[in-house]
Formats: C-alpha cells, sequence, structure tokens
C-alpha cells in the first residue's frame, strides 16, 4: 500500500486566482492521478502523471487549465488556474504502484477542499 | 460505454441489521473492481477488489464482495452494521490502463 498526504487539506480562494495543490507519498510509484469531486458528485479523472513524461489528461480537462507537475516517484502538483466559483470542489490525487500495462490498487489522499468566491 | 452504476443513492439500516450495496457495471474487456469508503471530510479507503479468482472477496471491516459476470454486479454486503460504518461507498472498475471510472456513490446512515 501507500501512504499519501496532500496539502492544503482546504482553502478558500478569490475568483481569478490560481492554487496549487501538493501530492506526497510515502513510496515510490509510478503512476499518480488527479481527481475532482464537485459537491455531493462522484469522482472524475483530471489526468494522469507519470514520472518522466508529460500529464495525460481527460476529455474535458486541459492542461492551460490545470498543469500538473510531477518531477519524481513521490511528488506530483496540480494547478487550478484562473479559478471561477465552478472549480470549488475537493480535489483528491491518488497513486499507484502499477505501470500502465497492468491493473493495480490506487491509494487515495485525504483530499484539498477548494473553495472559489 | 464504460460505466459504473449505484442505483441506490441513500440507504439507512438498523446498526445491527445486515447491508447490501449494488454496483453494476458496464465494461468491454476484463474488469478490474473496486470498492471505496469515504467518511465526512476524508479521502477514500479501499476496502477491497477483485481482480481475478475466487469470486467472493473478504475486505476490511468485515465487508465482503460478490463478483457476478453474468449479472454484471459487484454487490457489497456485511452481514452486521456498526454505528461507524456510516459514510459514502464508491464502487469503480478499472482495466489494464489503470483508470479507474466511479460511481455515484451511494450515501450509508445507520440507525442506532
Amino acid at each position: 500500500s501507500a501512504v499519501i498526504s496532500q496539502k492544503p487539506s482546504r482553502d478558500i480562494c478569490q475568483r481569478g486566482t490560481s492554487l496549487t495543490i501538493q501530492c506526497q507519498v510515502d513510496s515510490q510509484v509510478t503512476m499518480m492521478f488527479w481527481y475532482r469531486q464537485q459537491p455531493g458528485q462522484s469522482l472524475t479523472l483530471i489526468a494522469t502523471a507519470n514520472q518522466g513524461s508529460e500529464a495525460t489528461y481527460e476529455s474535458g480537462f486541459v492542461i492551460d487549465k490545470f498543469p500538473i507537475s510531477r518531477p519524481n516517484l513521490t511528488f506530483s502538483t496540480l494547478t487550478v488556474s484562473n479559478m471561477s466559483p465552478e472549480d470549488s470542489s475537493i480535489y483528491l490525487c491518488s497513486a499507484s504502484p502499477g505501470t500502465g500495462g497492468r491493473v493495480d490498487t490506487q491509494y487515495f489522499g485525504p483530499g484539498t477542499r477548494l473553495t472559489v468566491l | 460505454a464504460q460505466s459504473v452504476t449505484q442505483p441506490d443513492i441513500h440507504i439507512t439500516v438498523s446498526e445491527g441489521a445486515s447491508l447490501e450495496l449494488r454496483c453494476n457495471y458496464s465494461y468491454g474487456a476484463t474488469p478490474y473492481l473496486f470498492w471505496y469508503v469515504q467518511s465526512p471530510g476524508q479521502g477514500l479507503q479501499l476496502l477491497l477488489k477483485y481482480f481475478s479468482g475466487d469470486t467472493l472477496v473478504q475486505g476490511i471491516k468485515g465487508f465482503e464482495a460478490e463478483f457476478k459476470r453474468s449479472q454484471s454486479s459487484f454487490n457489497l454486503r456485511k452481514p452486521s452494521v456498526h454505528w461507524s460504518d456510516a459514510a459514502e461507498y464508491f464502487c469503480a472498475v478499472g482495466g489494464a490502463t489503470n483508470k479507474l471510472i466511479f460511481g455515484t456513490g451511494t450515501l450509508l446512515a445507520v440507525q442506532p
């Protein structure tokens, strides 16, 4: 398994600003993922972040809005840019030891609760 | 299209009663199935998973789930619910890409 921490745990931001969320894993993992959970909704995958390559974004999510970094095998960041109230959500990071060629368990962080005013 | 359906948005059970949460999936390839639990203000915790083999899988906290390929189902069960089980439960399906598709969740309330 993997233990994942996220910072900040919550934040309240003004419209038009940006917030960077950090995700730290206690062991080296191949794949990391970023999800959004809008109020009362399920989880939607934003992007997959593999170390050493560009993040792969899902339909409806773009790099300009959600730039992602993956500088090493234990850390990733997600930036929510030019925020609007519609970006108010919980953002969750997950990690998987899997290489992408086979399925493996994803372990989740506690999430970052973002409110945009 | 790949999807996961959790038909029950909200379920209330009495403490000590049995529980079954339904999950149906649509997936073109061999499905890998997961149940996660999310307590208020928390992230997701893995309860159990099915990759292959025995179709009845045991998880943490006394939960179990049964994979029924003919019914495209992966229902979660617990014989006796505790008040601490009150939370939201998510079923998810994944494949070789390691991407997960989540259901909409079932919110469980436990009455004393």
